[in-house]
C-alpha cells in the first residue's frame, strides 16, 4: 500500500524560497503510470492544485503559481519536492503531496499535509 | 479556467440523505471525483469517475453526472460523516486540474 509522507520546515521567512519533500513508501515513483502533485490549503480554505510531475521529470504547473513553482523528483530516493520562490504571507497553507493516476486524474492516496506558515 | 461550484454547507439529520452538488459547465461531459476532509486530516477519496467507490469506502456513498451537475449522495447519514466534501474534474481542454469551493456537512 502505498503511503506518502511531506517533510520540510514549517516557518519561512518572507521571501525566502519555500522547499518540501514527499517521500513515497509501499511503491516506486518509478513504475510509471502515475504523476506526483502537490496540492495546498489554505487555512480554513478550498484545496488548490499547485503541480505535478512525471517520474521521467516532466512537469505542468498552476499557471496562477507557475513563475514561483519547481518540482523535482529524485528516484533514486523514492522523493520527489516542491520549491515555492518569493514566499508571502499569503503561502502560509497546509500543503499535500498526493498521488495523481494519469489515466483518470484523481487523487489517491494523499500525504498527512504539513502545515507552512511564511513569517519574519 | 474552469469552475466548480458547491453550497457552503449541507445539514442533515441522522439517518437521512445528504445531497451536495457541484456545478460546472457541462460538467456531465468530464470525469468528477469527491473527497471527504475531516477536521486536521487529508482528504479522502470517496468517490471517483462519477460514481465508483475505492474499496474500503460504505455503499451509502454514491454519486451521479449529468448536464451541468455532478451530485455526491449520502444515504442513512452517520454522525461520522460530518466532514467537508469537495468534488474535483481534470479540465483537459488546460491540463489543470480543478477541486470546487468544498461543501460542509453538518449533522444535526
Amino acid at each position: 500500500q502505498v503511503q506518502l509522507q511531506e517533510s520540510g520546515p514549517g516557518l519561512v521567512k518572507p521571501s525566502q524560497t519555500l522547499s518540501l519533500t514527499c517521500t513515497v513508501s509501499g511503491g516506486s515513483i518509478s513504475s510509471g503510470g502515475y504523476y506526483w502533485s502537490w496540492i495546498r490549503q489554505h487555512p480554513g480554505k478550498g484545496l488548490e492544485w499547485i503541480g505535478y510531475i512525471y517520474y521521467s521529470g516532466s512537469t505542468y504547473y498552476n499557471p496562477s503559481l507557475k513563475s514561483r513553482v519547481t518540482i523535482s523528483v529524485d528516484t533514486s530516493k523514492n522523493q520527489f519536492s516542491l520549491k515555492l520562490s518569493s514566499v508571502t504571507a499569503a503561502d502560509t497553507a497546509v500543503y499535500y503531496c498526493a498521488r495523481d493516476i494519469v489515466a483518470t486524474r484523481w487523487f489517491d492516496p494523499w500525504g498527512q499535509g504539513t502545515l507552512v506558515t511564511v513569517s519574519s | 479556467s474552469y469552475v466548480l461550484t458547491q453550497p457552503p454547507s449541507v445539514s442533515v439529520a441522522p439517518g437521512q440523505t445528504a445531497r451536495i452538488t457541484c456545478g460546472g459547465n457541462n460538467i456531465g461531459s468530464k470525469s468528477v471525483h469527491w473527497y471527504q476532509q475531516k477536521p486536521g486530516q487529508a482528504p479522502v477519496l470517496v468517490v471517483y469517475d462519477d460514481s465508483d467507490r475505492p474499496s474500503g469506502i460504505p455503499e451509502r456513498f454514491s454519486g451521479s453526472n449529468s448536464g451541468n451537475t455532478a451530485t455526491l449522495t449520502i444515504s442513512r447519514v452517520e454522525a461520522g460523516d460530518e466532514a467537508d466534501y469537495y468534488c474535483q474534474v481534470w479540465d483537459s481542454s488546460s491540463d489543470l486540474l480543478v477541486f470546487g469551493t468544498g461543501t460542509k456537512v453538518t449533522v444535526l
